[in-house]
């Protein structure tokens, strides 16, 4: 069974700090997403990593792909209470299937 | 102009009863997929349908039957429902079955068996 596990849990930080999710595997995924999820919603995609090393930019947020597509990692620079969310990662096992993480709970008070 | 709905958003039902949940999609995807989050927010795959043919089946108790009429809906059907099924179910929808695929999920529906 494939296990994504995601770090840290929860993340209770004030507005204009730092942050960065973990995302890890012992599988290598063809590639990886990831997710934020507010209440009461689905899951919306917010970045595909595909390239082993990759880092894509969105605004305040970067993203990485392990050099062995294994991990990836999100980073928050100056975040904001609309940055509070459930963060997903989730790796595309090359089979038309998604394994999603553990989740990461982001509260970012004012 | 929602893209994936998905009905009821909220349900309660007794143990042993059978209850459906349905999906549309009307962004012209290939694919739709059921997927089941628990309370701890793990979101797990459990039906995939690609032109109305069954992809993904994971270990799903047969009592969870899909049924795509057309490739725009994926209805849920539950048989004898158990306290375990509590959950939120999402319904999503990829343009096609392919590795990297953007998928958009539904806004979820709560199932609290009582």
């Amino acid at each position: 069974t494939q296990l994504l596990e995601q770090s840290p849990q929860f993340l209770s930080i004030q507005e204009g700090e730092n942050l960065t999710v973990y995302c890890n595997s012992s599988s290598v995924f063809s590639s990886l997403q990831w997710y934020r999820q507010e209440p009461g919603e689905g899951p919306v995609l917010l970045v595909t990593v595909v390239t082993g090393g990759e880092v894509k930019k969105l605004k305040r947020l970067t993203f990485q792909f392990g050099d062995a597509r294994k991990d990836s990692s999100l980073h928050i620079t100056a975040a904001q209470p609309g940055d509070t969310g459930l963060y997903l990662c989730a790796g595309d096992t090359g089979f038309q299937k998604l394994v999603f993480g553990t989740g990461t709970r982001l509260l970012v008070s004012p | 102009d929602t893209a994936v709905s998905q009905t009821p958003k909220y349900l309660v039902t007794q143990m042993g009863n059978d209850k459906s949940i349905k999906c549309e999609q009307n962004l012209g995807h290939d694919t739709m997929y059921w997927y089941k989050q628990d309370s701890k927010k793990f979101l797990k795959i459990m039906f995939s349908y690609n032109n109305k043919e069954l992809i993904i089946n994971e270990t799903v108790p047969n009592r969870f039957s899909p049924k795509s009429p057309d490739k725009a809906h994926l209805n849920l059907h539950i048989n004898s429902l158990e306290l375990g099924d509590s959950a939120v179910y999402f319904c999503a929808s990829s343009p096609h079955r392919g590795s990297g695929n953007t998928i958009y999920f539904g806004e979820g529906s709560w199932l609290t068996v009582v």
